[in-house]
């Protein structure tokens, strides 16, 4: 079992719709990140928030929103997707909060698919 | 058997033998690397770590190689069993800002 829990496991929702992505973590990791993960291809970056601030912002569009209420969740905020947007978004999280020079510890992910 | 991730993305191996799976990263700066096993309708899961002042590092099972010479690092799995089949991805820090970027990813299937 995954110590970085995300919910819901699956998502369906229309491109009108508002929803939110949640994760949570208790390892007292300070670095947690939003992944989107498209079929058969690897992980691609979209947020990273350390100490609880947002830090990268990999280009995302707007439609994607970020928030990290305290140092164990970290929500993603959805309004307006598009069905390219359609994907397994993963959240991780890791000691430290600068660069990547400890292991990233991943949920199961949320599988999004929008109508 | 091998496999370059980029090249050949399958690689089917017996139970009971070793296997190996290469990747070719990227960018010369890169310190850190890791390997990762995502099976189907998990996320990934952390296998082994390797920093660039070491050149191998083992683990259970599991060795890793770093070859910075050439840019490559390859990940071996002694006696391979079924539940070793998934999708192993290699990453190194060589994003923006250090983060961590993804090879395409090698899916391994054990063969009974």
């Amino acid at each position: 079992d995954t110590e970085v829990t995300q919910t819901p496991k699956h998502l369906v929702m229309g491109m009108t719709n508002k929803k939110s992505l949640k994760c949570e973590q208790h390892m007292g990791h300070r670095a947690m990140y939003w992944y989107k993960q498209k079929a058969k291809k690897p992980p691609e970056l979209m947020f990273v928030y350390s100490y609880e601030k947002l830090s990268i912002n990999e280009s995302v569009p707007s439609r994607f929103s970020p928030e990290c209420p305290n140092s164990s969740l970290l929500n993603l905020h959805l309004h307006a997707l598009q069905p390219e947007d359609s994907a397994l978004y993963l959240c991780a999280s890791s000691h430290g909060g600068g660069e990547s020079n400890q292991p990233q510890h991943f949920g199961d992910g949320t599988r999004l698919s929008i109508l | 058997g091998e496999s370059v991730g980029l090249h050949l993305p399958t690689l089917s191996v017996q139970e009971g033998d070793n296997s190996i799976i290469n990747c070719a990263y990227s960018n010369s700066a890169s310190d850190y690397f890791i390997w990762y096993k995502q099976e189907s309708g998990k996320g990934p899961q952390f296998i082994i770590d390797i920093r660039s002042n070491m050149d191998k590092r083992q683990g259970q099972r599991v060795t890793v190689l770093l070859n910075k010479t050439v840019k490559h690092l390859s990940l071996q799995i002694a006696a391979t069993q079924p539940g070793d089949s998934a999708v192993y991805f290699c990453a190194e820090n060589g994003g923006s800002a250090r983060q961590l970027t993804f090879g395409s990813g090698t899916q391994l299937t054990v063969l009974p």
